[in-house]
C-alpha cells in the first residue's frame, strides 16, 4: 500500500511569490492534516480537511490555505510569501478524523524562502 | 486547552543505555496518545499508540503506558541502539480536535 506522498520535495522560492504544495493521501483515507515544521516553533498545524471541508483550523495568517478534492488529495498555497515560511511543511493522512484515527505522514516539503 | 509537554533535549546515551523520556500531557476528558519517531531528513513515523487510560503501546522495543492518574505517557526503551538516534514527539488526539503535539526529544546514542 503505497504512502503519502507529496510533491515536490524541495522548493525554493522568493519573498513575495506564492507557492502551492500537494499531498497524496494513502488510498482510502479521508482525512488530510497540514503541519509547518520550523527549529524554532517545532510542529504546529495548518489546518485538516475531511471530505472536502476544512475541519479544523491552527492559527496561521490567511496567507495560508488549503483545499481537499474529492479524491481526497489535497493542496495548500501560501501567498505572499515571507522569509519565516520557510519551514518543512507536512501532510498527513488517516482514515477518518477523531481519536482512534492515527496519521500517516508523508515525507514533506522542505519550503526556502530567499 | 489541550497541552502536551515532553523533557528538553537533546539526550545522549551510549548504546545499550535505557531510555526514558518523560511526556505529560493536560486534557479534559479521554485522548488518545501516540508517539511518532522522525529520522533526519524525513516525515513522522507512528511509533507506538495507546487509546485508554492503563494501555501499554510497544514497538520495536519501545514501551509507554497510559496513565491517567498522573496524566503521563513516558516512552522507554531497554537497550537503545545508534539506529534509535532521531527525534521523538508525544502526542494526543481528542475528539475530534486537532493533534496536539509536544515539541519533541532529540536523541542520540553514540557507540
Amino acid at each position: 500500500k503505497a504512502g503519502v506522498t507529496q510533491t515536490p520535495r524541495y522548493l525554493i522560492k522568493t519573498r513575495g511569490q506564492q507557492v502551492t504544495l500537494s499531498c497524496s493521501p494513502i488510498s482510502g483515507h479521508r482525512s488530510v492534516s497540514w503541519y509547518q515544521q520550523t527549529p524554532g516553533q517545532g510542529l504546529q498545524f495548518l489546518f485538516e480537511y475531511f471530505s472536502e471541508t476544512q475541519r479544523n483550523k491552527g492559527n496561521f495568517p490567511g496567507r495560508f490555505s488549503g483545499r481537499q478534492f474529492s479524491n481526497s488529495r489535497s493542496e495548500m498555497n501560501v501567498s505572499t510569501l515571507e522569509l519565516g515560511d520557510s519551514a518543512l511543511y507536512l501532510c498527513a493522512s488517516s482514515l477518518a478524523s477523531g481519536s482512534y484515527n492515527e496519521q500517516f505522514f508523508g515525507p514533506g516539503t522542505r519550503l526556502t524562502v530567499l | 486547552g489541550n497541552s502536551v509537554t515532553q523533557m528538553e533535549g537533546p539526550v545522549t546515551l551510549s548504546e545499550e543505555a535505557f531510555l526514558t523520556i518523560n511526556c505529560t500531557y493536560t486534557a479534559t476528558g479521554y485522548p488518545s496518545l501516540f508517539w511518532y519517531v522522525q529520522y533526519p531528513g524525513e516525515g513522522l513515523q507512528l511509533l507506538l499508540k495507546a487509546t485508554k487510560a492503563d494501555d501499554k503501546g510497544s514497538n520495536k522495543g519501545f514501551e509507554a503506558t497510559y496513565r491517567k492518574e498522573t496524566t503521563s505517557f513516558h516512552l522507554e526503551k531497554g537497550s537503545v541502539q545508534v539506529s534509535d538516534s532521531a527525534v521523538y514527539f508525544c502526542a494526543l488526539i481528542q475528539g475530534y480536535q486537532k493533534v496536539t503535539f509536544g515539541t519533541g526529544t532529540k536523541l542520540q546514542v553514540i557507540p
